[in-house]
């Protein structure tokens, strides 16, 4: 119950694509969704994230949208850039768990130019 | 200025010796944490201490061991090193309050030969 799956394991985009990455949990009491974005040689940066109580969050070409329902949100890369190949985390935290973060299992992403 | 800094980068060494691994973190975050990151990506959380408390130990050798002298540094020593142990070692802090957003370090590439 404490998983956060995530699909897929890695996912090539042309330049000026669409990429999406998708998560799902089973813990309903899990309040807050964040995605990383990890670079060869670097340590995951937070790149954006979401609570439960709105359905979409974007930031310029980055938007999370979250199904609370299904208990899945997934990341969308809007006109995807070589600049953007890494690989992408989702995770899962409750706020009454010192925000222990639970891993998805990453996504390497890699945009064609 | 690095917020979150690691010590060393690289760690190249035999099986069977002890290594340290030092992290600082210059934002004024309570929580810190260590990660274990194998050759597949995966992110998994080795420890975390709150105000120099150890509040999370997942399963981990008893090898490792977490020292944290205060609340800016959290030390990672392990004993008697093998070849399953060669992975990036991140360190992290949260302040809890930001949402639970965690701030890596660069790693430490540790190779037991």
């Amino acid at each position: 119950q404490q998983q956060v799956k995530q699909s897929p394991q890695s996912l090539i985009v042309q330049k000026g694509g669409i990429s999406i990455i998708n998560c799902a949990y089973e813990n309903t009491a899990f309040d807050y969704f964040p995605w990383y974005q990890q670079f060869p040689g670097k340590g995951p940066a937070l790149l954006i994230a979401i609570r439960p109580d709105v359905s979409e969050k974007k930031e310029g070409r980055f938007t999370i949208s979250f199904n609370k329902s299904a208990k899945q949100f997934s990341l969308h890369i809007m006109d995807s850039q070589p600049g953007d190949s890494a690989t992408y985390f989702c995770a899962a935290s409750r706020g009454d768990s010192n925000y222990q973060l639970i891993w998805g299992a990453g996504t390497k992403l890699i945009i064609k130019p | 200025d690095t917020a979150v800094s690691q010590t060393p980068k690289y760690l190249v060494t035999q099986m069977g010796n002890d290594k340290s691994i030092k992290c600082e973190q210059n934002l004024g975050h309570d929580t810190m944490y260590w990660y274990k990151q194998d050759s597949k990506k995966f992110l998994k959380i080795m420890f975390s201490y709150n105000n120099k408390e150890l509040i999370i130990n997942e399963t981990v050798p008893n090898r490792f061991s977490p020292k944290s002298p205060d609340k800016a540094h959290l030390n990672l020593h392990i004993n008697s090193l093998e070849l399953g142990d060669s992975a990036v070692y991140f360190c992290a802090s949260s302040g809890g309050g930001g949402g639970g957003t965690q701030y890596f370090g660069p790693g430490t590439r540790l190779l037991v030969l």
